[in-house]
């Protein structure tokens, strides 16, 4: 256990549907991450929260939308997915300190199928 | 932010010592080197942080020589279990704090 929950754990959706992918961590950790992991290829910075404001938006699809309502929680909605979103998707927190490069914690990850 | 490079690969046995060396030529004087460690469909786990010289915890020993363009992570006796993909990260607080990058890894299969 890190102390980062991701729920669900595996999600199958169409393309025409929409959802959301959760993350809550329990660190008191005040930066938050989405990262995306396709079969085979190295984990891709999605977007970054600090401080509950997004400091990083790296070229993502806007059928991304990400949310963090405050310090501990984080949301992706996804809507009109395509099939080659299938992946995992990542969420990880870090404290991030003036001295030292941040450790991030990551959660198990939502295993998300697109039909 | 620095780039990395790492054999795609590597095999060993149980029991044996394993180093995976990391190349890191444009690293910068701020940049931490970072170590992660990760299973099939679960999230990176960290393992080490270093800046230079050795460090050394519970799991693993990071060597970095002197003018930091490389480092490599020392896995003493390896079991079954470390079968994993390992990552080299390089960044600071102001540029790789954030902006994580993960290369492709190198991918560890220990046999028995």
């Amino acid at each position: 256990e890190t102390g980062v929950t991701q729920t669900p754990r595996h999600l199958v959706m169409g393309m025409t549907n929409k959802k959301s992918l959760k993350c809550e961590q329990h660190l008191g950790h005040n930066a938050m991450y989405w990262y995306k992991q396709s079969a085979k290829k190295p984990l891709e910075l999605m977007f970054v929260y600090s401080l509950e404001e997004r400091v990083e938006n790296n070229s993502v699809p806007s059928r991304f939308s990400p949310e963090c309502p405050n310090s501990s929680h984080l949301f992706l909605h996804l809507h009109t997915l395509q099939p080659e979103d299938s992946a995992l998707y990542l969420c990880a927190s870090s404290q991030v300190r003036t001295s030292v490069n941040n450790e991030q914690f990551f959660g198990p990850g939502t295993r998300l199928t697109v039909l | 932010l620095a780039k990395t490079t790492q054999p795609i690969s590597m095999d060993s046995y149980e029991g044996q010592e394993v180093n995976i060396t990391c190349s890191h030529n444009n690293i910068a004087t701020n940049d931490y080197i970072t170590w992660y460690q990760q299973f099939p469909s679960q999230g990176p786990r960290f393992i080490i942080q270093g800046y230079k010289t050795k460090v050394t915890n519970e799991v693993a020993s990071l060597f970095i020589p002197a003018d930091r363009k490389s480092s490599t992570l020392s896995l003493p006796r390896v079991s079954l279990s470390d079968t994993a993909v390992y990552y080299c990260l390089v960044g600071s607080l102001n540029t790789g704090g954030f902006k994580t990058i993960f290369g492709a890894g190198t991918r560890l299969f220990v046999k028995a």
